[in-house]
């Protein structure tokens, strides 16, 4: 099983500054690898698939990157309604597997 | 509009059943990638079984043996039947629309709100 790690578990940042959140796999996984934003009390939203491509609706200021074994998340300027926690997927590898997220939060 | 609405969710003793049901609406689940995927409270996410658009089914080593996922292709949903409930199987169970990659496997591209399953004493 293909192992992800995120880095930082929380990152603590001001809005309007830029964030970049890292996805590590443990063995290459191509490029098959999502992001997923989860706010409290709601189920998470896909952001990011095939490792740069947003999906439907999500903002320009979402983007990502990588392949392999290394991927990032980053918003360019974080608004109010960014501060959230994010989680990695890769589907290259059965099973597929997450990431156990990395929180934004205000700082 | 496009959903899915999980309910079934519930408070069981351990080696308990308890049935999940997911209603779709605005698309058809039998030609997609359907999948149960779980959140412990306060944890990450876990995928735990998904139905193929043929039919083939495939599980979690964690729950594999003990659920059973199916769908009801007149009713359009989807269901999970659980059986021999640990403590650990507590969590809120999401039904999820997947994408399939040709020749890889699937990101998620709808989430139902969730149903929370407590496997408790």
């Amino acid at each position: 099983e293909i192992v992800m790690t995120q880095s930082p578990a929380t990152l603590s940042l001001s809005p309007g500054e830029r964030a970049a959140l890292s996805c590590r796999a443990s063995q290459s996984v191509s490029s098959y690898l999502a992001w997923y934003q989860q706010k409290p009390g709601q189920s998470p939203r896909l952001l990011i698939s095939g490792a740069s491509t947003r999906a439907t609706g999500v903002p320009a200021r979402f983007s990502g990157s990588g392949s392999g074994t290394e991927f990032t998340l980053t918003i360019s300027s974080l608004q109010s309604e960014d501060f959230a926690v994010y989680y990695c997927q890769q589907y290259n590898n059965w099973p597929t597997t997450f990431g156990q997220g990395t929180k934004v939060e205000i700082k | 509009e496009v959903q899915v609405v999980e309910s079934g969710g519930g408070l069981v003793q351990p080696g308990g059943s308890l049935r999940l049901s997911c209603a779709a609406s605005g698309f058809t689940v039998r030609n997609n990638y359907m999948s149960w995927v779980r959140q412990a409270p306060g944890k990450g996410l876990e995928w735990v079984s998904v139905i193929y658009t043929g039919g083939g089914t495939y599980y979690a080593d964690s729950v594999k043996g003990r659920f059973s996922i199916s769908r009801d292709n007149s009713m359009n949903t989807l269901d999970l039947e659980m059986n021999s409930l640990k403590p650990e199987d507590t969590a809120v169970y999401y039904c999820v629309k997947g994408t399939a990659v040709p020749g890889r496997y699937w990101y998620f591209d709808l989430w139902g709100r969730g149903t929370l399953v407590t496997v408790s004493s």
